[in-house]
C-alpha cells in the first residue's frame, strides 16, 4: 500500500521560502495514472488546494496563491518537492501531500500525516 | 472557483443517530464529488467519491447522494469512531476546491 511521509523544516522566517518534500514508498512515482498534489490547513482552519505535478513534469498550480509555488519531481523517483517564496504568518499551516488517481477522477485517495510550518520571527 | 457550501457547520448528534450533511456548489459539478472525514491530528480520510461511491474499507453505513449542485452524505447510525470533522470537495474543475467543514460532535 502506498505510504507518503511530507519532511522539511518546521519554522519559516517572514519573506523567505518554504521548501518541503514528500517521499512516496509502496508505489511508483511514474506511472502515468498518478498526480501528485499538495495541500494545505491553516491551524484550526479548512482545506486548501496548492497544485499538482505529474510524472511527465506537468504542473497545475491554485491562483490564489499568486504564482509563489512551485512544485517539481525530486532527484530521486520516489520524491516531489514544494517551494512557497514569500511567505508570510498567513502560510502558516499543516502541509499535506496527497495522491490523485486521475482515471478515477481528482479525489485524494492516499494522504501523508502532514507536517506543521509555522511562519514566524 | 467553485465555492462549496457545508451546512451545517456543527452537528450534535447521539450514537445510533442518523446524521445527514449538505455541500452546496456555487455552480453545477456534476457527479464529481468526494467526501473526507478528518479527525484532530490526522489527515483526511477520503470517504466517498464521484457523489456515490463507497471508498474500499469504509463502512456501509455512510454513503452519499446528489448531482448538479446539492449533494448529501449521510451516517445511518453513528458510531463513536464517527465523530469528527466532514470536508466535500469538487472535482469538477481547477482550482479543486473544499467545503469549510462539517464537525460532528457528541451530544
Amino acid at each position: 500500500q502506498v505510504q507518503l511521509q511530507e519532511s522539511g523544516p518546521g519554522l519559516v522566517r517572514p519573506s523567505q521560502t518554504l521548501s518541503l518534500t514528500c517521499t512516496v514508498s509502496g508505489g511508483s512515482i511514474s506511472n502515468d495514472d498518478y498526480y501528485w498534489n499538495w495541500i494545505r490547513q491553516p491551524p484550526g482552519k479548512g482545506l486548501e488546494w496548492i497544485g499538482y505535478i505529474h510524472s511527465d513534469g506537468s504542473t497545475t498550480y491554485n491562483p490564489s496563491l499568486k504564482s509563489r509555488q512551485t512544485i517539481s519531481l525530486g532527484t530521486s523517483k520516489r520524491q516531489f518537492s514544494l517551494k512557497l517564496s514569500s511567505v508570510t504568518a498567513a502560510d502558516t499551516a499543516v502541509y499535506y501531500c496527497a495522491r490523485v488517481i486521475g482515471s478515477r477522477g481528482w479525489y485524494f485517495d492516499f494522504w501523508g500525516r502532514g507536517t506543521l510550518v509555522t511562519v514566524s520571527s | 472557483d467553485i465555492q462549496m457550501t457545508q451546512s451545517p457547520s456543527s452537528v450534535s448528534a447521539s450514537v445510533g443517530d442518523r446524521v445527514t450533511i449538505t455541500c452546496r456548489a456555487s455552480q453545477g459539478i456534476s457527479s464529481w464529488l468526494a467526501w473526507y472525514q478528518q479527525k484532530p491530528g490526522k489527515a483526511p480520510n477520503l470517504l466517498i467519491y464521484a457523489a456515490s461511491y463507497l471508498q474500499t474499507g469504509v463502512p456501509s453505513r455512510f454513503s452519499g447522494s446528489g448531482s448538479g449542485t446539492e449533494f448529501t452524505l449521510t451516517i445511518s447510525s453513528l458510531q463513536p469512531e464517527d465523530f469528527a470533522t466532514y470536508y466535500c470537495q469538487q472535482a469538477n474543475s481547477f482550482p479543486l476546491t473544499f467545503g469549510g467543514g462539517t464537525t460532528v460532535d457528541i451530544k
